[in-house]
């Protein structure tokens, strides 16, 4: 059974600082992995899709790399603003539909 | 990339009646999911909306409490019948346009309140 975790559960940075959220899945077989950003109340974005067969994938201030072997997945996002306030999760499917991770609550000050 | 309208945003329901969610999407996709979040929890799937046919539900989710339509391959509806509570959540809809290596992508939610 696919679990996906994410590591830290919440983060507050000052602005401008580089931050890295972290994803763990426990099934390597996996056909992609996608980060998504959500606002309180609200429904999800997506930010970034990586295939099984990509290490990375780069939106602007936003770099997702994957390491299947391991489990793994980095978001990345650079020089941080307080527009980036919002939950991130991370998700790999799961026969049709998808596994969630519970997110990282992220925080950045002005 | 496919762009999902859903509405309500959000509504304050009493205990006892129903809301129906409709979803919208703006081409034909293949998959089209409803899950529930609630608060402070990740997201939940309900039930897979097949079109032609009827939802395919998860385990602890009934058709009697979440009747589920979907007519075509862009809109779907879920009810929420009965409402307690118990049932205040964000209820999302989510589209895929093929299998597993497809990008999913989510309507705005919509914000539950039951009193």
């Amino acid at each position: 059974k696919q679990e996906v975790t994410q590591i830290p559960a919440a983060l507050s940075v000052p602005e401008g600082e580089n931050l890295v959220l972290n994803c763990s899945f426990t099934d390597s077989a996996i056909y992609n992995l996608q980060w998504f950003r959500q606002d309180p109340g609200k429904g999800l974005t997506s930010l970034l899709l990586i295939q099984s067969s990509q290490r990375e994938q780069t939106s602007g201030r936003l770099n997702a790399s994957l390491d299947k072997s391991s489990g793994r997945s980095t978001l990345y996002i650079a020089a941080s603003q307080p527009g980036d306030s919002a939950t991130y999760l991370c998700a790999v499917p799961r026969e049709d539909d998808m596994r969630f991770g519970a997110g990282t609550r992220l925080t950045v000050k002005p | 990339s496919a762009v999902i309208s859903q509405k309500p945003s959000r509504d304050i329901c009493q205990r006892g009646t129903s809301l129906t969610i409709q979803c919208q999407v703006d081409s034909q996709v293949t998959m089209m999911f409803w899950y529930r979040q609630q608060p402070g929890q990740s997201l939940t799937l309900i039930a897979t909306a097949n079109q032609g046919s009827e939802a395919t539900y998860e385990s602890g989710f009934v058709i009697d409490k979440f009747p589920i339509s979907r007519p075509n391959l862009t809109f779907s509806t879920l009810t929420v019948s009965n409402m307690s509570p118990e049932d205040s959540s964000i209820y999302l809809c989510s589209a895929r346009g093929g299998g597993q290596g497809t990008e999913a992508f989510f309507g705005q939610g919509t914000r539950l309140t039951v009193v």
